[in-house]
């Protein structure tokens, strides 16, 4: 069956510090990987996607970005973090007729 | 452009209640649509769908029935519990691409 792997579950970090979230998946092959965003009063707002191997597209411009080292692997980075970039992340996985999520992270950033 | 409103939160309900949540949704083509529910220290998991006009995605209780006259994808249920408390996400999604998601809608069911 499909998974998808998110870690950490929650992630405190300063301003200023890097960031390196993981998302991994099972039970598929070539998936096509979500990274999303939810501030505080908002939606889940698209970030990135990949269709494969360091294929990277943004949806925003933003002080995020994204890697794809291997076929079942997503990274979300940052260099330098922001307060505005406190939030819940998600990762996902989106067939034809299906989804899959990470259980996501939550990032406060102080 | 594609977009889901979904009622402004937190709705707090007794149990048995009856549970609606609006969410309306504006698409280019011919979406499919999504009630997606984040139960507590829990990750987003798919709840029900409708793949077309007039279909009814249900599942636990829960109903939900496309209707492409009004654009509206509501969430009903008849009789809340309290372990129904959560934050429920209607969403859409065109052709299996990424899936657009309403603010969120966060229940609270009390005893």
């Amino acid at each position: 069956s499909q998974t998808i792997h998110q870690w950490p579950a929650t992630l405190v970090q300063p301003v200023g510090s890097p960031l390196s979230l993981e998302c991994t998946v099972e039970g598929t092959s070539n998936p096509n990987l979500y990274w999303y965003r939810q501030a505080a009063g908002r939606g889940l707002q698209l970030l990135f996607y990949s269709v494969g191997i360091g294929q990277i597209s943004s949806e925003v411009p933003q002080n995020l970005s994204a890697s794809r080292p291997q076929d079942r692997q997503f990274i979300l980075s940052s260099k330098k973090l922001l307060l505005s970039d406190s939030g819940f992340y998600l990762c996902a996985w989106i067939g034809k007729a299906e989804a899959f999520f990470g259980q996501g992270t939550r990032l406060t950033v102080v | 452009g594609n977009s889901v409103t979904q009622m402004e939160g937190p709705v707090t309900l007794s149990e048995e209640a009856f549970l609606t949540i609006n969410c309306t949704y504006t698409a280019t083509g011919y979406p499919s649509l999504f009630w997606y529910v984040q139960y507590p220290g829990e990750g987003l998991q798919l709840l029900l769908k409708a793949t077309k006009a007039d279909d009814k995605g249900s599942n636990k209780g829960f109903e939900a029935t496309y209707r492409k006259e009004t654009t509206s994808f509501h969430l009903e249920k008849g009789s809340v519990q309290v372990s129904d408390s959560a934050v429920y996400f209607c969403a859409l999604s065109l052709s299996g691409y990424a899936l657009n998601f309403g603010k969120g809608t966060s229940l609270l069911v009390t005893p």
